[in-house]
């Protein structure tokens, strides 16, 4: 079975620091995509960045970036010059497939602050 | 923009009521899902549907059921609400497909006193 684990229950940064938030996950599958969302206090959960396996690269959105390492099943979240509006709670997430339907598969969060 | 809606975002209901959440997405995705958050467990799976009338258990059923009579809408049902159902109940749609995003609604908080 697929699993999803975050480590970091809660986290708290200056603004305009680097943060880092860490993701393990377990698979048996070979080519795959990961995804960190982002909820922040009592607004709807967004997307922030999605990896694809096989790609060497890592994904960068602004100031979003991920440290993928697949051979160690290591999917990090770097957020870099943080600001106020980086406050929420953090989820990664692996889809597992289902008779070809995707269902995701959810770590338990990181929550984040960013301190003024 | 997708857009996902929720029927409630704070619901107040009883031990043993009929509990109805519904969910509308305007995007015509494929799939629909439910999940309940709680603190120090994320989100769980309760249920998800690939198409109109189909539905798949999560991994945590017990207790609910779904309906999805329409594409665009997927409704949720506690059949006798219990004080261990409190919790915050995000639905999602994506396309079908392992690589798409899902896209959340605002959340229902529920509380059964």
């Amino acid at each position: 079975a697929q699993t999803v684990t975050q480590s970091q229950p809660e986290m708290s940064v200056q603004e305009a620091e680097t943060v880092t938030l860490s993701c393990t996950y377990d698979t048996s599958e070979s080519n795959y995509y990961l995804f960190w969302y982002k909820q922040p206090p009592s607004r709807q959960m967004i997307l922030v960045i999605r990896q694809e396996a096989y790609k060497q690269q890592n994904a960068t959105e602004n100031r979003f970036s991920v440290n993928f390492q697949k051979a160690a099943k290591s999917f990090s979240l770097k957020i870099s010059d943080s600001q106020l509006g980086d406050t929420a709670m953090y989820f990664c997430a692996f889809p597992f497939r289902h008779f070809g339907n995707e269902k995701l598969t959810f770590g338990t969060g990181t929550r984040l602050t960013i301190i003024p | 923009d997708v857009k996902v809606t929720q029927s409630s975002r704070y619901l107040v209901k009883r031990t043993g009521e009929k509990v109805f959440l519904e969910c509308v997405q305007d995007m015509d995705h494929e799939n629909m899902f439910w999940y309940r958050q709680d603190p120090g467990l994320g989100l769980r799976l309760i249920y998800f549907s690939y198409d109109v009338k189909m539905k798949e258990k999560g991994d945590i059923p017990e207790g609910y059921s779904v309906s999805r009579e329409k594409k665009e809408r997927f409704s949720l049902i506690l059949e006798s609400a219990s004080t261990n159902q409190t919790s915050m109940y995000l639905c999602a749609s994506s396309l079908g497909g392992w690589n798409y995003e899902q896209y959340f609604g605002p959340g229902t908080r529920l509380t059964v006193t």
